[in-house]
């Protein structure tokens, strides 16, 4: 089992949607958690991180951990064609090492 | 520069060559990561570096995989006698040594082994 799962899609849904994009992770030591975005032929750009439970929000984006199920999620609002990206969630092994990535999830936003 | 610069942007090797990949991190950063993303795959992790001591190499696929960040800024990624299944993109990020949540990424070096 890897530590880190996420659904590889890909996913389309018409542009203004909202988008909701999951990941669970196995290990219950695990406190940040971000999420990544990466276009194609691109690096992957951090797009927020949270820590522990609870919500975060910037713009159209939220991020959401749930630490009792070992769930999270990030909602996209409003989404736009420029949205259409491979999305990768990720937590850090420890503080200062490794950070572990799920598989990502590619989406797709029809205008 | 302002971001994470990796060169050669591709690379073809042919099965059997050394190939060497270049990473240039943003100023003052002293983690440096090193992943292998495959084809429709999540980054893998292969070493990681803070300043000049490689901390962490238990990524590293084998013993032609080689890490090395001499001065602890720019870093080399050097495979040897590569082989087919040493295809991928490979990454280079980087961040301050408290704050690797916000590890910065390069555009990383498409590496195709024929």
């Amino acid at each position: 089992q890897k530590e880190v799962e996420q659904d590889p899609g890909p996913l389309s849904v018409p542009e203004g949607a909202i988008v909701s994009l999951n990941c669970t992770y196995s290990n219950s030591a695990f406190q940040y958690f971000m999420w990544y975005r990466q276009y194609s032929r691109k690096g992957p750009e951090l797009l927020m991180y949270t820590y522990s439970s609870g919500n975060k929000e910037d713009g159209r984006f939220t991020a959401q951990v749930d630490k009792s199920s070992k769930y999270i999620s990030l909602f996209i609002r409003d989404s736009q064609p420029s949205d259409s990206a491979t999305y990768l969630c990720a937590t850090p092994y420890s503080s200062a090492s490794k950070i572990i990535f799920g598989s990502g999830t590619r989406l797709s936003i029809r205008p | 520069g302002a971001g994470v610069s990796q060169s050669p942007r591709y690379k073809v090797a042919k099965r059997g060559q050394d190939v060497a990949l270049r990473c240039d991190p943003i100023s003052g950063h002293v983690s440096l990561f090193w992943y292998q993303q495959a084809l429709g795959q999540g980054p893998e992790f292969l070493t990681y570096f803070q300043n000049e001591a490689q901390l962490d190499k238990s990524g590293l696929p084998s013993d032609r995989f080689f890490a090395e960040r001499p001065e602890g800024s720019v870093s080399t990624l050097k495979i040897q006698r590569t082989q087919q299944e040493d295809s991928a993109v490979y990454l280079c990020a980087s961040s301050s040594v408290d704050l690797n949540t916000e590890a910065f990424f390069g555009q990383g070096t498409r590496l195709t082994v024929v």
